[in-house]
């Protein structure tokens, strides 16, 4: 089974300065897929950016972009110029092929002070 | 409107009375799941389906029963609750396996069990 570990339950901001969030994995497999959501007081989860293992590229959504180390197992999440809808809670979440499972990490909290 | 529907958004019961969590989707999805999350694990899998009539365990199914008669409905029932299952409840659906494109998920069912 896959481990997901974001090593800061709590992190704050303030508007319009870039954050970036921690997220470390474990995976026996070679080919997969990563994910973050985002779930704001609402508590929809809501997809906010997908990585292919395979692709060395980052991915990039807008804002929203990613820093995918393969070798390190590693899956920042880094927002630019924050808003204040960016406060949420941002579970880092790798699918296993084999398990066919999304593993959610603990998840972070990201405040955005005004 | 794609989406997938839960019910009820929220729900308290009395210890080993039995309920059923309602979730559909309209996106003739083969892949459904049910998550629980709690506050510090993140969402951990239940239950999964890969297609109508195949239903496997996930990370925690202990409590829990689920059954897929029909494409679009995926239930979550619990045949006798116990105070350790109020957590909040996500439903999922995904188009397919392989080239994964991340899940669509419910709104929440919040379950207190007292």
């Amino acid at each position: 089974a896959q481990t997901v570990t974001q090593s800061q339950p709590e992190m704050s901001v303030q508007e319009a300065e870039t954050v970036t969030l921690s997220c470390t994995y474990d995976t026996s497999e070679s080919d997969y897929y990563l994910f973050w959501y985002k779930q704001p007081p609402s508590r929809q989860m809501i997809l906010v950016i997908r990585q292919e293992a395979y692709k060395q590229q980052n991915a990039t959504e807008n804002r929203f972009s990613v820093n995918f180390q393969k070798a390190a197992k590693s899956f920042s999440l880094k927002i630019s110029d924050s808003q204040l809808g960016d406060a949420a809670m941002y579970f880092c979440a790798p699918f296993s092929n084999a398990g066919n499972m999304l593993t959610f990490g603990g998840g972070t909290r990201l405040m955005v002070k005004p | 409107e794609a989406q997938v529907t839960q019910n009820p958004r929220y729900l308290i019961t009395v210890t080993g009375k039995k309920l059923t969590v309602t979730c559909s989707q309209n996106m003739n999805h083969e892949y459904m799941s049910w998550y629980r999350q709690d506050p510090g694990l993140g969402l951990r899998q239940i239950y999964y389906s890969m297609n109508v009539e195949v239903t496997d365990k996930g990370d925690v199914p202990e409590g829990y029963k689920v059954s897929r008669k029909e494409k679009r409905n995926f239930p979550l029932i619990l045949e006798s609750p116990s105070p350790n299952q109020t957590s909040l409840y996500f439903c999922a659906s995904s188009l397919s396996m392989g080239v994964h494109y991340g899940y669509t998920f419910g709104s929440g069912t919040r379950l207190t069990v007292v």
